[in-house]
Formats: structure tokens, sequence, C-alpha cells
């Protein structure tokens, strides 16, 4: 059974490190999303790719947040300097999908439980 | 994008039909309607997606009424392993992501 796969489960670090979550989408999907998730907020929507390209980073702060997918098999998304706020578990998900045509359903990783003390 | 408005929270016994509602008043042309289920410490996962009338799987049913306003997710004979969050999602198609709303909670009691 295909699976988005993210690493690492689990990140503490104080504040003002860099943090790297990695994520590996599902083989042939084409379009990844990063979410965000917290108790005040739900799931946010950071950014989404399709085909390494980004399509909307609306959501992401761009003065620390950087999301890039340096192939395809490989999405990141990295903050620096990384702040107490930040604290969250960071969901991929992956998909298929065209312009004209619905995006398929997403599937997720299990997240990146993130703590920033 | 289109806004969801779903209830915060249900509670069911087991072996019950649960219906959850979702209103979707904006809803554009191109718009699908998809519903996740979220467990704790999992990301979602993907139950059930429809464009109109009615779509059934084998975990449950999707009710899209003519106007696509609102859709009805139907969970046949509930079990406490259906006890999670359940999403309504509007959209997905070209360049707009499908954006959460905040969930309804579903509690299945013995």
């Amino acid at each position: 059974d295909a699976r988005v796969t993210q690493t690492p489960r689990h990140k503490v670090t104080e504040m003002g490190q860099e943090v790297t979550m990695r994520c590996q989408p599902i083989l042939g999907h084409n379009t990844v999303f990063w979410y965000r998730q917290t108790m005040m907020q739900g799931l946010e929507l950071l950014a989404y790719f399709r085909n390494r390209a980004p399509l909307d980073d609306s959501g992401m702060p761009k003065d620390r947040f950087s999301a890039e997918m340096p192939d395809a098999t490989l999405a990141t998304l990295k903050i620096q300097p990384s702040e107490p706020r930040d604290s969250a578990v960071y969901f991929c998900a992956s998909g298929f999908g065209s312009e004209e045509g619905v995006l398929q359903p997403q599937h997720f990783g299990d997240g990146t439980r993130l703590s920033i003390l | 994008l289109a806004k969801t408005t779903q209830p915060i929270s249900m509670d069911s016994y087991e072996g019950q039909e649960v219906n959850i509602t979702c209103s979707h008043n904006n809803i554009a042309t191109n718009d699908y309607i998809t519903w996740y289920q979220q467990f704790p410490s999992q990301g979602p996962r993907f139950i059930i997606q429809g464009y109109k009338t009615k779509v059934t799987n084998e975990v449950a049913s999707l009710f899209i009424p003519a106007d696509r306003k609102s859709s009805t997710l139907s969970l046949p004979r509930v079990s406490l392993s259906d006890t999670a969050v359940y999403y309504c999602l509007v959209g997905g198609t070209g360049r707009r992501a499908l954006t959460f709303g905040s969930g309804t909670r579903l509690q299945v009691q013995p």
C-alpha cells in the first residue's frame, strides 16, 4: 500500500534553530501539499506544488519558511529561524491532478510533530 | 475559496447510521466535494468524493442535492473505531487546492 513518508516524526529544538522537514510523496503523484495543524487554527494549507513548481505558497510566512522540491521524490519545508509559535504538526500530502481536471484525493503522511522551546 | 460549515461535534451509538451535513453555499461550478477522516496522531484519510447526486463506496455514502449548496456524509452502522474528526472540503480543481474547515468531531459510544 503506497504511503506518503515524512521525516522526522518528532522534532524538538530551541528557538532560533533551523528546522528541515522532509516528505517523500507517493510515486507517480505530481502534486505535493504542506499543511500545518494546531489546536487553535486547525489544518492550514501552507503551500503546494504541481510537477515540482510552486503553485501557491500564500499560506506560508515568507520571512522564515521556505518550501522546495529538489526532485520528484523529495519535498522539503524549512523554518529558519524557528520560533515557539511554529510548534505544530506539519503534514505533507500528495495527489495527482492537472490544470483542467479535478485534483485527486490527497494522501497524507503521518506528520512531523514540531516543538520549539 | 468556498467556505464550509459543519457541526462542531456529534454523538452516536454503535450500530447507528450517522449523517453529517456540510453547508457550502458559494460552491463553484467546477468544485468537487470531498470528505476526510482524521484520527489522533494521524494525517487525514480520504473517505469519499462527489460532484452531484449520490456516491457510494465500501465505507460511506455521499448525498449532494441538485443545488449543491450542501452535502451529507452518511456512515452506516458506525462502530467505536469510527470515532474521529470528519472534514468536508470543497474545491480541488485547477489551481484551487482543497482547504480544510474546522471539522466535525464524531464520538461513538458503546
